[in-house]
């Protein structure tokens, strides 16, 4: 089993719907995590960040986690072409001593249609 | 401002050739990553850098070399690299803390390389 499970997709949504990724994971070390949004041929740009169980809310997104279950959300409301990306889940857990290592979901490729 | 800068753009090297990526920001960050992501796949961590020193290296072919010379600066050295060696590699920096709500990685833009 992998540590971090996420649906690759493809996901296609019409404009202005509301869009739920998940992840998955089985790693109890796991203390943070994090959204990142990438589009094609740059850098991931971070989106949500949190560190307990509960709701993070930033504008139209929604991060979500839940530890008892080893779960977590982002939801996006009111989708829009610009958010045609892909998506990928983070999670971090202490690495040699004083390093925080992240490890990704697959990422899932999201497409907002006008 | 949560930039992290990187060039070249992009590059495209022989197998023979000695070239090196940089990467620089000034967030006064003092953990610096290099990553390397194929297409369609999430990036992999290939180094970790401390405060200037490395702390984490993931088994990477000693073909790449990295370095950190002051604190906002990162750089990559390449040499006989191979085809397969050719994907986006991305820099990243984040506070050197356990606090835990300095945990967040910036990224920067890439490097594309091609190996012919």
């Amino acid at each position: 089993q992998k540590e971090v499970e996420q649906d690759p997709g493809p996901l296609s949504v019409p404009e202005g719907a509301i869009v739920s990724l998940n992840c998955t994971y089985s790693n109890s070390a796991f203390q943070y995590f994090m959204w990142y949004r990438q589009y094609s041929r740059k850098g991931p740009e971070l989106l949500m960040y949190t560190y307990s169980s509960g709701n993070k809310e930033d504008g139209r997104f929604t991060a979500q986690v839940d530890k008892s279950s080893k779960y977590i959300s982002l939801f996006i409301r009111d989708s829009q072409p610009s958010d045609s990306a892909t998506y990928l889940c983070a999670m971090s857990a202490l690495s040699g001593g004083s390093n925080y290592k992240l490890t990704f979901g697959k990422g899932t490729l999201l497409t907002v249609n006008p | 401002d949560t930039e992290v800068t990187q060039t070249p753009k992009h590059l495209v090297m022989g197998m023979t050739n000695k070239k090196s990526l940089k990467c620089e920001q000034h967030m006064g960050h003092r953990a610096m990553y290099w990553y390397k992501q194929k297409a369609k796949k999430p990036p992999e961590l290939m180094f970790v850098y401390s405060y200037e020193k490395l702390s984490i290296n993931e088994s990477v072919p000693s073909r790449f070399s990295p370095e950190c010379p002051n604190s906002s600066l990162l750089n990559l050295h390449l040499h006989a690299l191979q085809p397969e060696d050719s994907a986006l590699y991305l820099c990243a920096s984040s506070q050197a803390s356990r606090d835990r709500t300095l945990q967040k990685q910036f990224f920067g833009p890439g490097t594309r390389l091609t190996v012919l």
